[in-house]
């Protein structure tokens, strides 16, 4: 158990469709990140959040989107879906400034169609 | 960007057996974990391990920040041990604050 919640834990979409993530970190932890893990790979990064701002992004077009709320929650959001963005979607908290270890939620598996 | 590097990418071990896997990356690094994704996909923790030697029971793992690698080594392996073995690293701020993982070592544990 990390304390980091993500729902919903599978989700089926079709090419074109959007699609919200969503994410609750570990009480305290301010920072939340976004990574996609395809099948037989190492996660990459997506973006972090910190105190509600974006912080740092990877190389991903602009129609991955995310917001984190005041209590620490976030959303990953994907526009356009594309039959490569099925992938498992992972989320990560930490309490930057303090502790640099990140833990991750159990992720969800989408699937494009 | 940094490269991570791990081997060996697949391993067989009968129970018992010890191994050790190996994690090289290419720059400096602030911070290092080594991660078990389990069936379900869910990371655990294993080690928080920027430099120095850890150990948590059978399992321990250390880095050598000066010369680039971590060591994760299993004792007496289980078939719980079965599963991806990831290491991650991250530089920093000026990086793009991101976790940076290998490919990963997947180990099967027979009984």
């Amino acid at each position: 158990e990390t304390g980091v919640t993500q729902s919903p834990t599978h989700l089926i979409k079709t090419r074109g469709q959007q699609v919200t993530l969503r994410c609750s970190s570990q009480s305290g932890h301010n920072t939340v990140s976004w990574y996609q893990q395809a099948l037989g790979q190492g996660p990459q990064f997506i973006f972090q959040y910190y105190r509600e701002e974006e912080n740092g992004r990877g190389n991903f077009p602009p129609r991955f989107s995310g917001l984190q709320f005041p209590n620490y929650s976030s959303e990953l959001n994907v526009n356009a879906l594309e039959l490569d963005d099925s992938a498992l979607y992972l989320c990560a908290s930490r309490d930057e400034g303090r502790y640099n270890e990140q833990f991750f939620g159990p992720g969800t598996r989408l699937t494009v169609l | 960007g940094i490269q991570v590097e791990q081997s060996p990418p697949d391993l067989i071990l009968q129970e018992g057996a010890n191994s050790t896997l190996r994690c090289n990356f290419s720059d400096s690094v602030n911070n290092l974990q080594w991660f078990h994704q389990n069936p379900w996909g869910q990371l655990i923790n294993l080690f928080y391990i920027p430099s120095g030697t850890k150990q948590n029971g059978r399992l321990s793992a250390t880095t050598v920040a000066t010369e680039r690698y971590s060591l994760l080594y299993i004792s007496s392996s289980q078939t719980t041990d079965s599963g991806v073995y990831f290491c991650a690293v991250e530089q920093g701020k000026a990086a793009g604050n991101k976790l940076t993982f290998g490919g990963g070592t997947r180990v099967l544990v027979k009984p």
